[in-house]
């Protein structure tokens, strides 16, 4: 069975830092693309980052570029999402999110449950 | 950037009805384009991809289709679980969320 599991959510004062993790299990992770979506409190999905099977390809929405940096530790089946420089409009529910199939053009078969940012001093 | 227009935002409807919503993209996706269904406090589940294939588990009431920039999900007959808010995705060109649409009971 599939399963991706976040950690490392918190409260954290504007400005400053927070690493989530995704551990995932039941495939072959280092075959596959990952992703961060996050969702604001009452709000639609917002796309955060993705990054390739290999982990050589990063790609960032224009919200969390220069701040946020994803990478990926292929031996440990486990993904990351580095926040720096945390504003209060990340606040959010965090979800870590499997891709469908080979490469990069993907949608998001398996998400984890999210894990909960809150930026406020 | 692609832009995800998402229509209606509010759904209400009756067990046993037919549902339709509809997303529109700013550009060509070539057909890169997924659904999603969230219910409160969960993650989303994958429903449909490729605007038209139907996710592994998926029931086959729900449907996809495609003309141009414009797609549709479709729910052939409502059931008390479809209650929800979906979500269209493009990924085509990065990754985008349309604004979400909420089917309530009527």
């Amino acid at each position: 069975e599939v399963q991706v599991l976040e950690s490392g959510g918190g409260l954290v004062q504007p400005g400053g830092s927070l690493r989530l993790s995704c551990v995932a299990s039941g495939f072959t992770f280092d075959n596959y693309a990952m992703s961060w979506v996050r969702q604001a409190p009452g709000k639609g999905l917002e796309w955060v980052s993705t990054i390739s099977a290999s982990g050589i390809s990063t790609f960032y929405a224009d919200s969390v570029k220069g701040r946020f940096t994803i990478s990926r530790d292929n031996s440990k089946n486990t993904q990351y999402l580095q926040m720096n420089s945390l504003r209060a409009e990340d606040t959010a529910v965090y979800y870590c999110a499997k891709g469908n199939t080979l490469g990069v053009v993907i949608a998001f078969d398996h998400w984890g449950q999210g894990t909960q940012v809150t930026v406020s001093s | 950037d692609i832009q995800m227009t998402q229509s209606p935002s509010t759904l209400s409807a009756s067990v046993g009805d037919r549902v339709t919503i509809t997303c529109r993209a700013s550009q060509s996706i070539s057909g890169w384009l997924a659904w999603y269904q969230q219910k409160p406090g969960k993650a989303p589940k994958l429903l449909i991809y490729k605007a038209s294939s139907l996710e592994s588990g998926v029931p086959s009431r729900f449907s996809g289709s495609e003309s141009g920039t414009e797609f549709t999900l479709t729910i052939s007959s409502l059931q008390p679980d479809d209650f929800a808010t979906y979500y269209c995705q493009q990924y085509d060109s990065f990754w985008t969320f349309g604004q979400g649409t909420k089917v309530e009971i009527k």
